[in-house]
């Protein structure tokens, strides 16, 4: 597609909810990251992706987060149990060859 | 110390005025360096790349200080326009840090 992708758009979630976020990004692009934006602070970062394979998942806050991307393309990120500390916006961001960064409009979880 | 820091602000400035923005970093082997516009409520979006050699673009202007760790924006004869927040952003081929941003307010 033309540009990063993400759904949903609004998220709310009851507290001890599961969700899943998913992120659809350029097409070609092999570098995919999720970041976490609470309000009025600057993205975090939470894992990254060349392709199919995790190289990084430093950033996620527990073993509640868990990111996948299982063909190379579409990745999805999951929240187990939600806590209202989970509520952010979760931007997903995708590269070729490390040159600038393509955000998507991002999914705004609240958890309630 | 953080990663990545910058100033705030915000920064009132008059249309047509000057502004410039610096961004510190602490990783000294970092390699890349953008700074990236994000309006309220929307997604950052890349402004422009830092070079060693400092860049231009229209009224843009970014340079790149590997000795003292920092980067600037300088925006010469600012809009309405340019009202956002923009975020300095630090890295490497596998992870970017961002800053805080620094919000921008232009008023008539």
């Amino acid at each position: 597609g033309a540009g990063v992708s993400q759904s949903p758009r609004y998220k709310v979630a009851k507290r001890g909810q599961d969700v899943a976020l998913r992120c659809d990004p350029i097409s070609g692009h092999v570098s995919l990251f999720w970041y976490q934006q609470a309000l009025g602070q600057g993205p975090e970062f939470l894992t990254y992706f060349q392709n199919e394979a995790q190289l990084d998942k430093s950033g996620l806050p527990s073993d509640r987060f868990f990111a996948e991307r299982p063909e190379g393309s579409v990745s999805t990120l999951k929240i187990q149990r939600t806590q209202q500390e989970d509520s952010a916006v979760y931007l997903c961001a995708s590269s070729s060859r490390g040159y600038g960064y393509t955000f998507g409009s991002g999914t705004r979880l609240t958890v309630v | 110390r953080k990663e990545v820091e910058q100033d705030p602000g915000p920064f009132n400035v008059p249309e047509g005025a000057t502004v410039a923005f610096n961004c510190t970093y602490s990783n000294s082997a970092s390699q890349s360096f953008f700074w990236y516009r994000q309006d309220c409520r929307k997604e950052p979006k890349l402004l422009m790349s830092v070079y060693s050699s400092g860049n231009e673009d229209g009224r843009f202007t970014a340079q790149l200080n590997r000795a003292s760790q920092y980067i600037s924006l300088l925006i010469r004869d600012s809009k309405l326009s340019d009202s956002a927040t923009y975020l300095c952003v630090v890295g490497g081929y596998q992870k970017v840090t961002f800053g805080t941003g620094t919000k921008l307010q232009v008023i008539p």
